[in-house]
Order: structure tokens, then C-alpha cells, then sequence
């Protein structure tokens, strides 16, 4: 089984849709990621939690907003969803012990088409 | 994080070394060397780092010269399911603030029979 899971691995909403994406993680990490990754652009943080009381901005957070449920979810709301946040969303985690402390580790992704 | 330069392309025949190097000329002492592969639309996936001695896990090999200012990544046996986009990252550990991850535009490894 992964150790990252997203859902939904797709999804086609409308503008004006708010939409929610989902992670679980089952490696027992306390720091959660989401980015989102264009064409010809890379990845880019979104919001990150450092734990169930940590939630920080990244670098592109407007339109976005997130709830770490539990140590193991995080959850990516989108408020009200326009065309430009067509993209394909990446959770990711990473531990702080360990010789792979912060290492992160990465989801399938979620393929998000907005209409 | 210091910035980073690798080849946008790159071809190995299967079965060979693919060698992928990586500058970062302006690494600073606290910065690993991390390497991430990106299958084609698959989640980032983690392969190796290290600091400033060679590295090995089952899955490759990194080689770090002694001044740190460039790297190779060492793929010992490549196979067509190595086909991807290598990224070479440098970055310092627990920085307390956000620990992201800045992906440049990589090397795109394309294995051939």
C-alpha cells in the first residue's frame, strides 16, 4: 500500500465550485506539504504544516485554503474554484528524525481540471 | 537555496550507466545535495542525497566532488522504467521555516533499448 495517498486522482468541476483534495499518510510524519505543479513551471508550495497546530503559507496560498484533520490528513480546499487552478496537486510529507530527516515524499497527485 | 544546472537532456542505452551530473557552484556548507526523479505526471520521487561524502542505496549512486560545486547521479544499470525527469536539489536541513523543495527544470533521462 502507499504511504502517500491523494483522492480524488481526478476531478472536472466548474468555476465557482468549491472543491476539496484529500491526503493520508501512513509513514508517521509530522510535516504535510501541498504543491501544485503547471507545465514548464515546477512545483510550488501551496501550504505547509509543520503539525496539527502548524499551518503556514507558501509562496502561492490565494484561492487555497487547508485543515490538517489529524497527523496523518491534510486536506487542500479550494474556495471557490477558477480556471487557473488547473493543475496537477501534489501532498507531500517528511519526518524530523532519522538519517532521511525532511526528505519528503510525494503522492500520486491529483489531476484538477477547472471549466 | 543555492541554484542548481544540469543538462536538459539526456540518452542512455539500457542496461548501462546513466551518469547525471549537476552543478552548484554556489552551495553553501550547510546544503545537501538531494536527487528526485519525476516519472511523467507521477508524484516526485525521492532517490538520494547526501552532504559531501558518496552516497549509495539500492537505488543509485551519488558522487559529490570534494569542493561540492557539482555532483553526479549514478544510475549503475539503467532500464526503460528509469525514463524520467532527474532534478538535482540543494538545500539545508530544518530551517524551521518552510522546508520546500525548489525543483529546477531537470534532465530529461530517456532510456532506449
Amino acid at each position: 500500500d502507499a504511504d502517500v495517498t491523494q483522492t480524488p486522482r481526478n476531478r472536472i468541476t466548474k468555476t465557482g465550485k468549491r472543491i476539496m483534495l484529500e491526503c493520508s499518510q501512513t509513514k508517521g510524519h509530522d510535516r504535510m506539504y501541498w504543491y501544485r505543479q503547471d507545465p514548464g513551471l515546477g512545483l510550488r508550495l501551496i501550504y505547509y504544516s509543520f503539525d496539527v497546530k502548524d499551518i503556514n503559507k507558501g509562496e502561492i496560498s490565494d484561492g487555497y485554503s487547508v485543515s490538517r484533520q489529524a497527523q496523518a490528513k491534510f486536506s487542500l480546499s479550494l474556495e471557490s474554484a477558477i480556471p487557473n487552478q488547473t493543475a496537477l496537486y501534489f501532498c507531500a510529507t517528511s519526518g524530523t528524525s532519522g538519517t532521511l530527516v525532511d526528505t519528503q515524499y510525494f503522492g500520486p497527485g491529483t489531476r484538477l481540471t477547472v471549466l | 537555496d543555492a541554484k542548481t544546472t544540469q543538462p536538459p537532456s539526456m540518452d542512455c542505452a539500457e542496461g548501462r550507466a546513466a551518469n547525471l551530473p549537476c552543478n552548484h557552484s554556489t552551495i553553501s556548507g550547510n546544503e545537501y545535495v538531494y536527487w528526485y526523479r519525476q516519472i511523467h505526471s507521477q508524484g516526485p520521487q525521492y532517490i538520494i542525497h547526501g552532504l559531501k561524502n558518496n552516497e549509495t542505496n539500492e537505488m543509485a549512486s551519488l558522487i559529490i566532488t570534494e569542493d561540492r560545486k557539482s555532483s553526479t547521479l549514478i544510475l549503475p544499470h539503467a532500464t526503460l522504467r528509469d525514463t524520467a525527469v532527474y532534478y538535482c536539489i540543494v538545500r539545508a536541513l530544518n530551517t524551521g521555516t518552510a522546508s520546500k523543495l525548489t525543483f529546477g527544470t531537470g534532465t530529461r533521462l530517456q532510456v532506449t533499448l
